[in-house]
This record gives structure tokens, C-alpha cells and sequence, in this order.
């Protein structure tokens, strides 16, 4: 079963603009996890944030973590042509088969 | 540079004809997983296995099996390949106990079954 659900499904800017996704999930997490996927190929960890966490950077990226909500989201600020790929949120939760779970994700193209 | 491959990029097969998918990761890793992705379904996991010769069904494990005879190596096998296994495929791993660090994915299977 699904437990992230991304949105926008898609979303177009322009080069130098910044990239907001978010991601809402149902039940608790350990942490909750992006992931780029560019076209046809694999997907790449981006980033980390526990669930006791509330706001993590790197680089460009700044993901926040709202547990009373059960959202996150992802922002990429002074977006590049080369960030254009799909984003996934994952959730973590221990405990069973210890899975991560995945969203359908966010297809993000940027502009030059 | 850590990696996980897997065999084939694409592979086009026929109906019936059974289909392996092979992994291998050089990171020493425990779990090692199989999705497959579909548009508009994301990512669903058909098996996982957290050891050696240890293998546990996902989400959508029929008409699929899997074989990890070896730590480094994770295969799965397509019984009698159908039309509606056309998908990409992706291999994954990562150590025991933690999605905590997150998932290594290799660059996928695109599968297609004429």
C-alpha cells in the first residue's frame, strides 16, 4: 500500500524559480525520505529527516517535517534545467517487515 | 563510488519464457529489494530479503519468485513472463535494520514481454 502521496503530480518553472513539493503520509513514521529519479534511470537519495526532526538542509535543498500534520515538504530554491526528474517522498517506519515506503511522486520540469 | 547493478537496461522477452533479473551491490549491505514502478502506481515492492537464502514477500509478489544465494547478489525470477509484467524494475539495498540511511537503487530493468 501506498503511504506517501505527493503534490503536486506535476509541477513547471522556470530556471532560477524555486520548487516546493510536499507530501502527505497516515500513520507515524520513523523518518520520512526524498528521493530524484531522472528519466528511465534509478532513484537517488537526496535526503533524510527523522521523525524527530523539523527542518533539514543540503545545498539547495531544505526539507521540512510536520508530524502533527503528517506532511513534508521539499524545497529546491534557484531551481536548475538539470533538477528536472521526479520526486519521491519515502516513509520509514521500523518494526514488521522494517520497508521503506514509497509515493507516487512529483514530476518536476524546469524551464531554461 | 558505491553501486548496485543490475544486469540489463532493457530486455525484451516472450510470453511464457521464464526471466531472470539480476543484482549485485559491492557495499556489504543486508536487505536487498524489488520493485517494480508502473505510471501511476510509483514504486511497489515485490520481495525483499534480509539475509542470505531469507527472502519475505512484498506487496505484489505473484507470479514472481527470487533467489539470494549469495550476500552481494539478488535475483528475481519471472516464472512465466505475461504481458502485465511489462514495468521497469529496480533493485535496491541497504543495511539491516535501517530504512535510517536510506535506500541505494541501481539504474533499473525495462522490461517488455511481447
Amino acid at each position: 500500500s501506498q503511504q506517501g502521496e505527493e503534490d503536486p503530480q506535476a509541477l513547471s518553472i522556470q530556471e532560477g524559480e524555486n520548487a516546493t513539493m510536499n507530501c502527505s503520509y497516515k500513520t507515524s513514521i520513523n523518518n520520512l525520505q526524498w528521493y530524484r529519479q531522472n528519466s528511465g534511470r534509478g532513484l537517488v537519495h537526496l535526503i533524510l529527516i527523522r521523525s524527530n526532526e523539523r527542518e533539514k538542509h543540503s545545498g539547495r535543498l531544505r526539507v521540512t517535517l510536520d508530524t502533527s500534520k503528517k506532511s513534508s515538504s521539499l524545497l529546491i530554491t534557484a531551481s536548475r534545467a538539470a533538477d528536472t526528474a521526479s520526486y519521491f517522498c519515502a516513509t520509514y517506519r521500523s518494526g514488521g517487515y522494517q520497508k521503506v515506503t514509497f509515493g507516487i511522486g512529483t514530476k518536476l520540469q524546469v524551464i531554461p | 563510488d558505491v553501486k548496485v547493478t543490475q544486469s540489463s537496461r532493457y530486455l525484451v522477452k516472450r510470453t511464457g519464457e521464464k526471466v531472470f533479473l539480476e543484482c549485485v551491490q559491492d557495499m556489504d549491505h543486508e536487505n536487498m529489494f524489488w520493485y517494480r514502478q508502473d505510471p501511476g502506481l510509483g514504486l511497489r515492492l515485490i520481495y525483499f530479503s534480509y539475509d542470505v537464502k531469507m527472502k519475505e514477500k512484498g506487496d505484489i509478489p505473484e507470479g514472481y519468485s527470487v533467489s539470494r544465494e549469495k550476500k552481494e547478489r539478488f535475483s528475481l525470477i519471472l516464472e512465466s513472463a505475461s504481458t502485465n509484467q511489462t514495468s521497469m524494475y529496480l533493485c535496491a539495498s541497504s543495511f539491516l535494520g535501517t530504512g535510517g540511511y536510506g535506500y541505494t537503487f541501481g539504474s533499473g530493468t525495462r522490461l517488455t514481454v511481447v
